[in-house]
C-alpha cells in the first residue's frame, strides 16, 4: 500500500533554508496531488502548499514568499525548501496525499511526520 | 482565508458516552468539511470526508452531519481507543483550513 515517508534536518539555524523531501513508496507520484502540513509544538494544523507530478503547485499565501515545493518524478519524490525560518517555523512537518479528488479534496495518506527546531 | 472553529476545544467522556463536536465554518463551504483523528505523537488519520462519508476501515460508530456551515462529528458508544484530538478541515478552497482541535478524554 501506499507510504510517504519525509526526510531531512532536524535542527536549522534561524535565518537558514529548511529542506525537507517526501519519498513516496508503494505507487506513483505520477498522479494526485502531494501536500506538506506541519503543526507547531501543541497548536492546530496548517497547510503549507501541494504540488502536482507537473508540478503544478498552490502555496499558502501566508507562506509564499519564502516557500518553493517541487516534485522529482524519477525518484518518486516531492521537496519543500522553506528560507529565512525563524523559531515560528519549529513544528512537525508532515507530507500527504492531497488534495485527494477521490475524496472530496482530503489528505488520506499521511507520512509519520519529522520534527524540525529552528534554534542556535 | 475561511475560518474554522471547533467546540468544544477539550471534553471528557466516559466509555460507552455519545458525544459530539462541533465545527463552524466563517463562509460557505457545501460539504467540503473533512474530520480527523490525531494520537499524540502520531500523524492525522482520515476518519470522514464530504461532511458524511465514513473513510474505509474507520468504526461505524464515528458519523458526520451537515447544516450550512454547522458540521458535526459524532461517536456513539465511546471506546478507550476513541481518546484522541479531533480536528475538522475544510476543502472547498485554498488554503485549506484547519479547526483548533478538540482533545477527547476517556475517563
Amino acid at each position: 500500500q501506499l507510504q510517504l515517508q519525509e526526510s531531512g534536518p532536524g535542527l536549522v539555524e534561524p535565518s537558514e533554508t529548511l529542506s525537507l523531501t517526501c519519498t513516496v513508496s508503494g505507487g506513483s507520484i505520477s498522479s494526485d496531488y502531494w501536500s506538506w502540513i506541519r503543526q507547531p509544538p501543541g497548536k492546530a494544523l496548517e497547510w503549507i502548499g501541494y504540488i502536482y507530478y507537473s508540478g503544478r503547485s498552490n502555496i499558502n499565501p501566508s507562506l509564499k514568499s519564502r516557500l518553493t515545493v517541487s516534485v522529482d518524478t524519477s525518484k518518486n519524490q516531492f521537496s519543500l525548501r522553506l528560507s529565512s525560518v525563524t523559531a515560528a517555523d519549529t513544528a512537525v512537518y508532515y507530507c500527504a496525499r492531497g488534495p485527494y479528488g477521490g475524496m472530496h479534496d482530503a489528505f488520506d495518506i499521511w507520512g509519520q511526520g519529522t520534527k524540525v527546531t529552528v534554534s542556535s | 482565508d475561511i475560518q474554522m472553529t471547533q467546540s468544544p476545544s477539550s471534553l471528557s467522556a466516559s466509555v460507552g458516552d455519545r458525544v459530539t463536536i462541533t465545527c463552524r465554518a466563517s463562509q460557505t463551504i457545501g460539504k467540503f468539511l473533512i474530520w480527523y483523528q490525531q494520537k499524540p505523537g502520531k500523524a492525522p488519520q482520515l476518519l470522514i470526508y464530504a461532511a458524511s462519508s465514513l473513510q474505509s476501515g474507520v468504526p461505524s460508530r464515528f458519523s458526520g452531519t451537515a447544516s450550512g456551515t454547522d458540521f458535526t462529528l459524532t461517536i456513539s458508544g465511546l471506546q478507550p481507543e476513541d481518546s484522541a484530538t479531533y480536528y475538522c478541515q475544510q476543502s472547498y478552497s485554498t488554503p485549506y483550513t484547519f479547526g483548533q482541535g478538540t482533545k477527547l478524554e476517556i475517563k
